[in-house]
């Protein structure tokens, strides 16, 4: 696709379950950011994947919260035993990865939007 | 650490005016500055981004903005604001330095309200 797409949209689970949100980057962008935008907050940075590893997690919140990128492409992110807190409109981008700098923007998903019960 | 403020929530403009958005910066070493703007129930879209060379920098649907070191300041303006251009506007910034962190950091948002 042309752009990064997200799926699902919205997601309503119930505090205590398990879900997974997708992200598929603009092909060819080696490197992925999963966000996590609270409602009238800016984005804020959850976890970044150079290739398939994540280079930089320091923006996770705690352990219920993973992400995987097993073949440098799609990345899931996995939370375990969602609590109320967790609600809130997940994003994804991706980028090009410029040699030692890293400047180049991000191109954004529409977000999922995460409702806990 | 690297942080960035918008001191407005909002901003209210009529069209055909000229308008601002604030927002300033920390960072340890150089910034690379970003703006995005948000509407509703859509992403992030990338309006223009500050690396190096003029301060003025030109982007999408006749943004553009300044960057002032001395301030630490990057503004977004447009000489002629639109209807359509009222929407929910980020500011963004990522430290140059080679072990600061890659993902950007984005202030709280400042709503634009352009009116008819």
């Amino acid at each position: 696709g042309a752009g990064v797409s997200q799926t699902p949209s919205n997601k309503v689970t119930e505090k205590g379950k398990y879900v997974e949100l997708r992200c598929d980057p603009i092909s060819g962008h080696t490197a992925l950011y999963w966000y996590r935008q609270s409602l009238g907050q800016g984005p804020e940075f959850l976890i970044y994947f150079q290739g398939t590893g994540a280079a930089d997690d320091s923006g996770l919140p705690n352990d219920r919260f993973f992400a995987v990128r097993p073949e440098g492409s799609v990345s899931t992110l996995k939370i375990q035993r969602t609590e109320r807190g967790d609600s809130a409109v997940y994003l994804c981008a991706s980028s090009l990865l410029s040699p030692g700098q890293g400047y180049n923007e991000q191109f954004f998903g529409p977000g999922t939007r995460l409702t806990v019960l | 650490a690297q942080s960035v403020a918008q001191p407005e929530d909002q901003v209210n403009v009529a069209e055909g005016n000229p308008l601002t958005v604030k927002c300033t910066y920390s960072v340890s070493g150089n910034p690379y500055l970003f703006w995005y703007v948000q509407y509703p129930n859509r992403g992030l879209q990338f309006l223009l981004k500050y690396i190096t060379g003029d301060n003025l920098v030109k982007g999408s649907y006749g943004f553009e903005a300044e960057f002032n070191k001395s301030q630490t300041s990057f503004h977004l303006k447009k000489p002629s604001a639109l209807v359509s251009d009222s929407a929910l506007y980020f500011c963004a910034v990522r430290d140059m330095i080679p072990t600061g962190r890659r993902a950007l950091t984005f202030g709280s948002g400042t709503r634009l309200q352009v009116q008819p």
